[in-house]
């Protein structure tokens, strides 16, 4: 089993609606949250952290569930500039420091 | 200018050869990261390293050789290509070791072994 799992997608957003997907982690000693947004054929991008509590960021909510070890982020009002693959990343701090664990990514894309 | 930067940004090499990917960060971060990236296995961890001199490996770490004999430069040798590492490699700083401010990543080396 992976460490972290994502639907890959693609998910097909109308622009203006509102999109989520989850992401599953299988390690319960996971300590930080993220979401990393990369373009085609671009680096990845660090979107938002996640926090226990949930958090908004403009459009984006994330949200985390310890007990279930998922995340989810849900986007509001879709923009054709959301198109993007999202990672969830999770990071598990070790003696030697600490080290992210990715996704492989759920693909969006926001058509007209 | 201020920055994580990977050169080359493409390199085509021969089965079997030795090859060197570069990574230059101007924060001083402490942390720096190679990953590798392959269709189906999204970002996997090569190595890593804390500080200057201190490096560990990650999930793939063979086939592989690291240093960072200066904070700013990680570079990441590929000792004998193989067509398997034929990929795209990222670089990444952190400012710290908790990961709560995310990492940076350099533009990546696409690397193709012929």
């Amino acid at each position: 089993r992976k460490e972290v799992e994502q639907d890959p997608g693609p998910f097909n957003v109308p622009e203006g609606a509102t999109v989520a997907f989850n992401c599953t982690y299988s390690n319960s000693a996971s300590q930080s949250f993220f979401w990393y947004r990369q373009d085609c054929r671009k680096e990845p991008k660090l979107l938002m952290s996640v926090y226990s509590s949930g958090n908004e960021d403009g459009r984006f909510t994330a949200q985390l569930n310890r007990a279930s070890q998922y995340i989810s982020l849900l986007i509001r009002d879709s923009k054709l500039s959301d198109s993007a693959t999202y990672l969830c990343v999770v990071s598990l701090i070790k003696a030697a420091g600490n080290k992210l664990t990715f996704g492989g990514g759920t693909r969006v894309l926001v058509k007209p | 200018d201020a920055g994580i930067t990977q050169s080359p940004r493409y390199k085509i090499t021969e089965t079997g050869r030795q090859v060197t990917l570069m990574c230059h960060q101007t924060w001083s971060h402490s942390y720096m990261f190679w990953y590798r990236q392959d269709l189906g296995h999204g970002l996997r961890l090569i190595y890593y390293s804390a500080a200057a001199d201190i490096t560990d490996k990650g999930e793939v770490p063979d086939g592989y050789v690291v240093s960072r004999s200066k904070t700013e430069n990680f570079p990441l040798t590929l000792e004998s290509a193989t067509r398997s590492q034929t990929s795209v490699y990222f670089c990444a700083s952190s400012e710290s070791g908790w990961a709560n401010y995310g990492y940076t990543f350099g533009s990546g080396t696409r690397l193709t072994v012929v």
